[in-house]
C-alpha cells in the first residue's frame, strides 16, 4: 500500500520568514495530494490540494508544489503569521483506483515566533 | 466550520464496553470516511461508505462496525472496547468520491 514521509516533524520559523513541509509518497499510481492543518482540538482542515496532471498551485500565501518523478510533494507558506502555527499533514490518495482513502504522513507542527 | 457535525464530543467508557459515534456530513455530500487519530499510530482511513453502500475498508478492526443511513448520516459502533482505541475519531465527507474530502470536529474516545 501507500506510504507518505513528511519532514520536518517540527519547524519553528520567525514570523515573516517562510515555511516548507516535504512530502514522499511510494505508490507511482497517487494522482491527488492535499495538505490539511489541524489547529488544537479541532478537526484537520483543508487548506490546498494538487492533482497529479498539475506541477504547481499557489492560494495566496500557500503554494503547492509536486515532482512525478521523484514522487515528492511540498508545501509553501510564506509571509508566515502567527495565526499559521498549527499540525500540517500531507496525504495522498489514488482516485482511480476505486478507493479515495487518504494515507497521511505523520504531520509537522509548526511553530511561527512573533 | 467545515458543515459535518459529529456527536458526541467526548466519551469515556470502561474496557469491554460498547459505543456508537454518530456523524452528519455536510448537505449535500454523498461520500463519509471514518478516520482514527492516534499518538502512535497518526491519522489512519478505518472506513468509506457512498450513498449507503460500503465502498473501502481501510484499517478497521472487526470489532468496529459502521453503516451510512438513507438520510447519510452515519454511525461507527466500537465493540468490546480496549484501552488501546483510546483516539480521536474523525468523520469527514466529500460531495462524490472524487472529491474533497471536510473533516468534522472529531469525538475524542477514552477507555478506561
Amino acid at each position: 500500500g501507500e506510504n507518505v514521509e513528511q519532514h520536518p516533524s517540527t519547524l519553528s520559523v520567525q514570523e515573516g520568514d517562510s515555511a516548507v513541509i516535504k512530502c514522499t509518497y511510494s505508490d507511482s499510481a497517487s494522482n491527488y495530494f492535499p495538505w490539511y492543518k489541524q489547529e488544537l482540538g479541532k478537526g484537520p482542515q483543508l487548506i490546498i490540494d494538487i492533482r497529479s496532471n498539475v506541477g504547481e498551485k499557489k492560494d495566496q500565501r500557500i503554494a503547492v508544489t509536486l515532482n512525478k518523478t521523484a514522487k515528492h510533494f511540498s508545501l509553501h507558506i510564506t509571509e508566515t503569521q502567527p495565526e499559521d502555527s498549527a499540525v500540517y499533514f500531507c496525504a495522498a490518495s489514488n482516485e482511480a483506483s476505486g478507493n479515495e482513502k487518504l494515507t497521511f504522513g505523520t504531520g509537522t507542527r509548526l511553530t511561527i515566533i512573533p | 466550520d467545515s458543515g459535518v457535525t459529529q456527536t458526541p464530543k467526548h466519551l469515556i467508557t470502561a474496557t469491554g464496553q460498547r459505543v456508537t459515534l454518530r456523524c452528519s456530513p455536510r448537505s449535500g455530500d454523498l461520500s463519509v470516511y471514518w478516520y482514527q487519530q492516534s499518538l502512535d499510530q497518526g491519522l489512519q482511513f478505518l472506513i468509506q461508505y457512498y450513498n449507503g453502500e460500503e465502498r473501502a475498508k481501510g484499517n478497521i478492526l472487526e470489532r468496529f462496525s459502521a453503516q451510512q443511513f438513507p438520510d447519510l448520516h452515519s454511525e461507527l459502533n466500537l465493540s468490546s472496547l480496549e484501552l488501546g482505541d483510546s483516539a480521536l475519531y474523525f468523520c469527514a465527507s466529500s460531495v462524490a468520491p472524487h472529491n474533497e474530502q471536510f473533516f468534522g470536529p472529531g469525538t475524542r474516545l477514552t477507555v478506561l
